[in-house]
């Protein structure tokens, strides 16, 4: 692929459901974050993984938020027992060393 | 760690005229700074990015300079146009460690006719 990809594109769920963001990066990016942002508003790190080093968490809102990234490439974000607040678009990117490439993101509506 | 400060939050020009966008980071140690663009609905896509060994680059209408030892990077776009209406965001990092990107809240631009 050409670039990064997310799925799904939409995803409605309704409180108290569990989610799965999954994040395609580009081929030997070894650099890979998740990013949530809210209608109008900026940025928000979530999580960053580099190569074979321990994540860093630091940007998860709370214990519900998990991630993980599968050998080196794909990377799941969980979100347990949803709630309103969590609906966001959530953007993955990927990198090595300079530029990051962002994919499309997943919108997240939880009723 | 890095903080990235960006300013103004909002920012309305007339068409045809300049805009500044300025951010200011707090680790010495940084040494690449990107900026991206993100139009509405878009993703984010980086327009210009400057490494801490020069201090200006410019990439047709838009320029990005670097002061390091105020340790603050602008965005100038000249003669501006509607299609520049967008969300900027300037970022920093140190690249040759791999460490995170820091990214700065973001400026809404409006390109007024």
């Amino acid at each position: 692929g050409a670039g990064v990809s997310q799925s799904p594109s939409n995803k409605v769920t309704e409180k108290g459901k569990d989610v799965e963001l999954r994040c395609d990066p580009i081929s030997g990016h070894t650099a890979l974050y998740w990013y949530r942002q809210s209608l109008g508003q900026g940025l928000e790190f979530l999580i960053y993984f580099q190569g074979n080093s321990a994540p860093d968490k630091s940007g998860l809102p709370s214990d519900r938020f998990s991630a993980e990234r599968t050998g080196g490439s794909v990377s799941t974000l969980t979100i347990q027992r949803t709630q309103q607040e969590d609906s966001a678009v959530y953007l993955c990117a990927s990198s090595s060393l300079r530029e990051q490439f962002f994919g499309p993101g997943t919108r997240l509506t939880v009723l | 760690g890095e903080n990235v400060e960006q300013h103004p939050s909002t920012l309305s020009v007339q068409e045809g005229d300049s805009a500044v966008i300025k951010c200011t980071y707090s680790d010495s140690a940084s040494n690449y700074f990107p900026w991206y663009k993100q139009e509405l609905g878009k993703r984010p896509q980086l327009i210009i990015d400057i490494r801490s060994n020069v201090g200006e680059k410019k990439d047709q209408r838009i320029a990005v300079t670097l002061n390091k030892t105020a340790k603050h990077f602008s965005l100038h776009i000249t003669e501006t146009q509607p299609e520049d209406s967008a969300v900027y965001f300037c970022a920093a990092s140190r690249v040759n460690r791999d460490d995170k990107i820091i990214f700065g809240k973001g400026t809404r631009l409006h390109i007024l006719p």
